[in-house]
This record gives structure tokens, sequence and C-alpha cells, in this order.
């Protein structure tokens, strides 16, 4: 059982390149998430995904778009990638009725 | 709005003493709460959570926490720390409904030999 899976585990982009964090879970999960890792900032929630067709902005949504293509997979989007974007971002999910959130290992993007 | 407070950004304890990690939540109605573990270059992995049952709860690892209504606290303590508890602990809250974890900004614990 893998649980929730991300790829790619680290990204170097240059400032203003784009790119597609993925992310996908077998658990059958509705609810999923976006959130962003920062020294001293904790975990800030960029999107999440209450359910297969539905999205809504967290704390932090600027500068990302999401997709949930379908009840397994929600992808991040950069369109244009600054400095500020450097992080580590960790998807989760949800199975409805529980309350715990699971994660996946995380993706470390560095943009220079 | 609700949020969740850590004291201490870091903390050092030495190998065998008690382990106490501080958070403080709030929110307007009875929420669920979380703690977290990370431990270098992973993911995050549950601890405990408390759901509105039995107020002292017990997780993995010999943690277990406390909810305090009346402190608003759900402090993580452990009698005695070991090595491999060196790690970053984020305590989260939830209310109900389909609404996202909120986080701590995280604790990092240091244990000494």
């Amino acid at each position: 059982n893998a649980g929730v899976t991300q790829t790619p585990k680290f990204q170097v982009l240059k400032t203003g390149q784009s790119m597609t964090l993925q992310c996908a879970q077998d658990m059958n999960h509705n609810s999923m998430y976006w959130y962003r890792q920062d020294p001293g900032m904790g975990l800030r929630l960029i999107y999440y995904s209450a359910s297969e067709g539905t999205t809504d902005k967290g704390e932090v949504p600027n500068g990302y778009n999401v997709s949930r293509l379908n009840k397994r997979e929600f992808s991040l989007r950069l369109e244009s990638a600054a400095p500020s974007q450097t992080s580590v971002y960790f998807c989760a999910s949800r199975g409805t009725g529980t309350h715990e959130q699971y994660f996946g290992p995380g993706t470390r993007l560095t943009v220079t | 709005a609700q949020s969740v407070t850590q004291l201490g950004s870091h903390v050092s304890v030495s190998e065998g003493a008690l382990v106490l990690l501080r958070c403080n939540y709030s929110s307007s109605v009875p929420p669920y709460l979380f703690w977290y573990v990370q431990y270098p270059n992973q993911g995050l992995q549950l601890l405990l959570k408390y759901t509105s049952a039995a107020t002292l709860v017990k997780g993995i690892n010999g943690f277990e926490a406390e909810f305090k209504k009346s402190e608003t606290s759900f402090h993580l303590t452990k009698p005695s720390a070991h090595m491999s508890d060196a790690a970053e602990y984020f305590c989260a809250v939830r209310d109900s409904g389909n609404t996202p974890l909120v986080f701590g900004k995280g604790t990092r614990l240091s244990v000494i030999a």
C-alpha cells in the first residue's frame, strides 16, 4: 500500500519557469491538500480539494494553481516560478468520516 | 478562525529526561487536535489525535497528550526521552466538516546524550 506519493522528490527551477507537482493517493480518500513548509513557519495550506471536482484556496494560494484530475490525483502548478516559492511541498489526503490527514514524502523545490 | 501556538521553537532535553512540548489552540467549536512528528528529510507522521473521546490520549513511541479545555491546551509528553525522539513536532487543529488541518510553527526537539 503506497499511501500518498509525490513526484518529483527534488526540482531546481529558474525564475519564470513553470512546472507541475504531482500527487496521488491510493486510499480512496475524498479530500486532498497541498501545503508548503518553510523554516520557522510550520505548514501553510496552499489549496485543497474536499471532493473530486472541487478546489478551494488556502492561506497562501497566490502564484499557484491546482487540478483535481480524478479522485486519486491532485496536482499543483507553478506558472511562473519565483524565488519566494523555494520550499518543501507536501501533499496530504483524508478519508470521509476520519479526522487525520496522511502525508506524502514531500517535494523539495529550489527556484534560482 | 482556528489557530495553534506552539511555545518554544526549540526544546533540548537529556536522554532519559521528561519531554514536554506545549501547544495551545484557538477554536470556536470543540476541536479535533493532533500531534505529528517529522524526522529529517521525511514527511509527517501522525503521533496521536484527540477526537472528543478520552481527554488523555496515548500515541506511538510512548508519547501521550492531554486535552484541557479550560486551558485550551494539548501538550505532548513522554516520560523518558530517547535519542531517536530527536525530530520536529507539529501540533494541528481542525474543527468539524471538511476543514483542513491548521498547523503550529513546530518545535524542534533535540536529545542530548
